[in-house]
């Protein structure tokens, strides 16, 4: 069965420093992963995916995402954290082949300090 | 663009009584939208896939006779949660897939519906 893990309930940083919010992965099969946003009392936003190709993948508000197939690992990660990006960020992976659902990490909530 | 409607944003209701939140997909057909219900500070939890045209397919331990999703057309899908009761409050987020998405498309969300009971 499909799944994802984010490891952290929680991310403190820096304004200015770089971000990582961590995100693994169980599929069988080539996975499908997507990163997304919440911010309060909000829907999800979509930041970026993973599909094929190269494992770096950039995404929307500076973020991007490294693939490791090794580690099993979709990373989110964002050079110069800003105050603006503190929500709750989620993980996901295509639940199975031939679906359209969609398979959610736990969510890690991300503050940025001033 | 893909931009998800989802109305109330709000709503408070007493025990008993039913509620109903539309969503609805305003600039692109979505044959497919999903239903979740988030508690707090916990992930979402898919209720249930809703099909345009077609019955819902409920994910386990989701009441379809308390959770009434309709799917009329290619732009809106409700859920009507039938007789509330404060075990119901919740954040209630609905997502809609293009028609001609594929299985690597993103999901587009709404904004959210809190759900009180009182």
């Amino acid at each position: 069965a499909q799944s994802v893990a984010q490891p952290e309930d929680q991310v403190n940083v820096a304004e200015g420093n770089p971000l990582t919010v961590k995100c693994t992965y169980s599929v069988s099969g080539n996975p499908y992963l997507f990163w997304y946003v919440q911010y309060p009392n909000r829907g999800l936003q979509f930041l970026l995916k993973y599909i094929t190709g190269d494992n770096l993948v950039k995404g929307s508000y500076g973020f991007e995402a490294e693939f490791n197939k090794s580690q099993t690992s979709f990373h989110l990660k964002k050079p110069s954290a800003l105050v603006s990006d503190s929500a709750l960020y989620f993980c996901a992976v295509r639940a199975a082949s031939g679906t359209y659902k969609y398979i959610f990490g736990t969510g890690t909530r991300l503050k940025v300090l001033a | 663009g893909a931009v998800v409607s989802q109305h109330p944003s709000w709503v408070i209701c007493k025990s008993g009584t039913s509620v109903k939140i539309e969503c609805r997909s305003l600039d692109f057909q979505a044959t497919t939208m999903f239903w979740y219900r988030q508690f707090p500070k916990q992930s979402l939890m898919l209720m249930a896939t809703s099909n345009e045209g077609s019955k819902a397919t409920y994910e386990q331990g989701v009441e379809k006779d308390k959770f009434l999703i309709n799917h009329a057309s290619l732009t809106l899908s409700t859920l009507t949660v039938t007789s509330a009761h404060p075990e119901d409050s919740s954040f209630y987020i609905c997502s809609a897939l293009r028609s001609q998405g594929s299985y690597n498309s993103p999901l587009h969300f709404g904004n959210g519906t809190r759900l009180t009971v009182t």
